[in-house]
C-alpha cells in the first residue's frame, strides 16, 4: 500500500539556519510528489511537485526537494529559513486515480523558528 | 492554479445535528475532494467527488454520514450528518487545477466544533 514517512513530528531552527525535512514514501511505481505548507489557522498551500525529470525541484519562498528513488526519499530544503517559514509541512504521494490523483499525505512535521 | 473558497469558515454545533459545507472554485475541475483533518493530525480523504455520478468513499467513511453532492463543475458540498463531539475537526475540499496536471490546490477549510 502507498503510504508517506514524515519521521520528524517537530523541528525546530534557528532563524537564518539551512533546513532540512524528510520525507520518505511507498509506492511500486515513479510517484508524484508534494510538499504543502499549512500556516496556523490556514488551508494548505502547494510549496513544489515533482512528477518527473530533474530530480531537484525549485519551489516557491525559496524551497526545494530532492527526490533519491534509491532512498525513496523527497526531503525539503531551504538554505536559510525565515520566521515566516513557522508552520506545519506536509510530504505528499499521488496515487493516480481515474483523471486526477489521490493524495495521501505524511503525518506532518511541525516547524518552530527560533528568534 | 485554481482558487478554492469554503462556507462556513468555521461553525459550533449542537450534537445530533447536521452542517452543510460549501466548497466553490474559480475554474472548472473535474475532480474534487474532501478531508477531514482531526486536531494535530495530517489530512484523511473522506471521498472523491465526480460531477454526475455518486461520490466514491474511503474506507471509514459512508454516505449516510458524510453525503456529498456535486451538481456541476465548479461545486460541491459536504454534510456531517448526526454530529457527535467526535466530529470537530477541520474539513477541506480540493480540486485538480489543470486536467493532467495531477496537482490538487486546498481550500481555506471548515472549522467545526461539536459540542
Amino acid at each position: 500500500a502507498q503510504s508517506v514517512t514524515q519521521p520528524d513530528i517537530h523541528i525546530t531552527v534557528s532563524e537564518g539556519a539551512s533546513l532540512e525535512l524528510r520525507c520518505n514514501y511507498s509506492y511500486g511505481a515513479t510517484p508524484y510528489l508534494f510538499w504543502y505548507v499549512q500556516s496556523p489557522g490556514q488551508g494548505l498551500q502547494l510549496l513544489l511537485k515533482y512528477f518527473s525529470g530533474d530530480t531537484l525541484v525549485q519551489g516557491i519562498k525559496g524551497f526545494e526537494a530532492e527526490f533519491k528513488r534509491s532512498q525513496s526519499s523527497f526531503n525539503l530544503r531551504k538554505p536559510s529559513v525565515h520566521w515566516s517559514d513557522a508552520a506545519e509541512y506536509f510530504c505528499a504521494v499521488g496515487v493516480p486515480y481515474s483523471s486526477a490523483s489521490k493524495i495521501i499525505f505524511g503525518s506532518g512535521t511541525r516547524l518552530s523558528i527560533r528568534p | 492554479s485554481a482558487v478554492i473558497s469554503q462556507k462556513p469558515s468555521r461553525d459550533i454545533c449542537q450534537r445530533g445535528t447536521s452542517l452543510t459545507i460549501q466548497c466553490q472554485v474559480d475554474s472548472q475541475v473535474t475532480m474534487m475532494f474532501w478531508y477531514r483533518q482531526q486536531p494535530g493530525q495530517s489530512l484523511t480523504l473522506i471521498a472523491t467527488a465526480n460531477q454526475g455520478s455518486e461520490a466514491t468513499y474511503e474506507s471509514g467513511f459512508v454516505i449516510d454520514k458524510f453525503p456529498i453532492s456535486r451538481p456541476n463543475l465548479t461545486f460541491s458540498t459536504l454534510t456531517v450528518s448526526n454530529m457527535s463531539p467526535e466530529d470537530s475537526s477541520i474539513y477541506l475540499c480540493s480540486g485538480e487545477g489543470q486536467v493532467g496536471t495531477e496537482t490538487q490546490y486546498f481550500g481555506p477549510g471548515t472549522r467545526l466544533l461539536v459540542l
